[in-house]
């Protein structure tokens, strides 16, 4: 069964140095998006990204924040100094399209550190 | 701006138990609402979906039911099983993005 894959699993960083996690959604998905969860909290909605540009982003997504659609298949959420409250899981979704029957599908998720 | 809210927080049954978890949220205006069950430390895996236009959805074991105009959502799980034991979440999708509960961290005691 197809499946969103994410790399890497954990990544570990020092405050003020950039990360880029990657994300391969499923292929023939044509929405893919960004959410976080911080440690304990809600999972929050980042960025959605539909024909290689930014279709809806949330507050959280400041200019620290971007994505990238690099080639074919990845899909990539990069920050360029990170902070202590970057610290969190980032999952990356896909879907086949915005219709209502469509479900959005996650990866396993990337836990960053910032230390 | 939309808020869901899950309860109860957490909730532990004996196994063989059929059970309800809420989700509510306040705005109506959605696309849909999708049902997922988080491991510990794990991603989130999609459970059932239902269409802002539909009332139930069933899948196996699982049950959910809508009522748009109330705000309201419920997971119904039937004959619960200890590898049932995981948190639910309920998000729901507006028009510009999706929006999650805290979730219901479910124990199914042996």
């Amino acid at each position: 069964e197809p499946e969103v894959t994410q790399t890497p699993s954990h990544q570990v960083t020092q405050m003020g140095q950039e990360v880029i996690l990657r994300c391969v959604p499923i292929s023939n998905h044509l929405y893919f998006y960004w959410y976080r969860q911080i440690l304990g909290q809600k999972v929050e909605f980042l960025v959605s990204f539909y024909n290689n540009e930014i279709s809806e982003k949330s507050e959280i997504f400041d200019d620290q924040f971007s994505v990238e659609r690099p080639d074919g298949s990845n899909f990539t959420l990069k920050i360029r100094s990170t902070k202590l409250e970057d610290s969190a899981m980032y999952f990356c979704a896909s879907s086949e399209s915005w219709r209502e029957a469509d479900e959005q599908f996650f990866g396993p998720g990337t836990r960053l550190t910032v230390l | 701006k939309q808020e869901v809210t899950q309860i109860p927080a957490a909730l532990s049954v004996p196994e063989g138990e059929n059970l309800v978890l809420n989700c509510s949220f306040t705005d109506s205006a959605i696309y849909n609402l999708q049902w997922f069950r988080q491991d510990p430390g794990k991603g989130l895996t999609s459970l059932l979906l239902i269409q802002s236009s539909q009332r139930e959805q069933t899948s196996g074991r699982l049950n959910a039911s809508l009522d748009k105009s109330s705000g309201r959502s419920t997971l119904y799980i039937a004959a619960s099983q200890p590898g049932d034991s995981a948190t639910y979440l309920c998000a729901v999708r507006g028009n510009n993005d999706m929006r999650f509960g805290a979730g219901t961290r479910l124990t199914v005691k042996p």
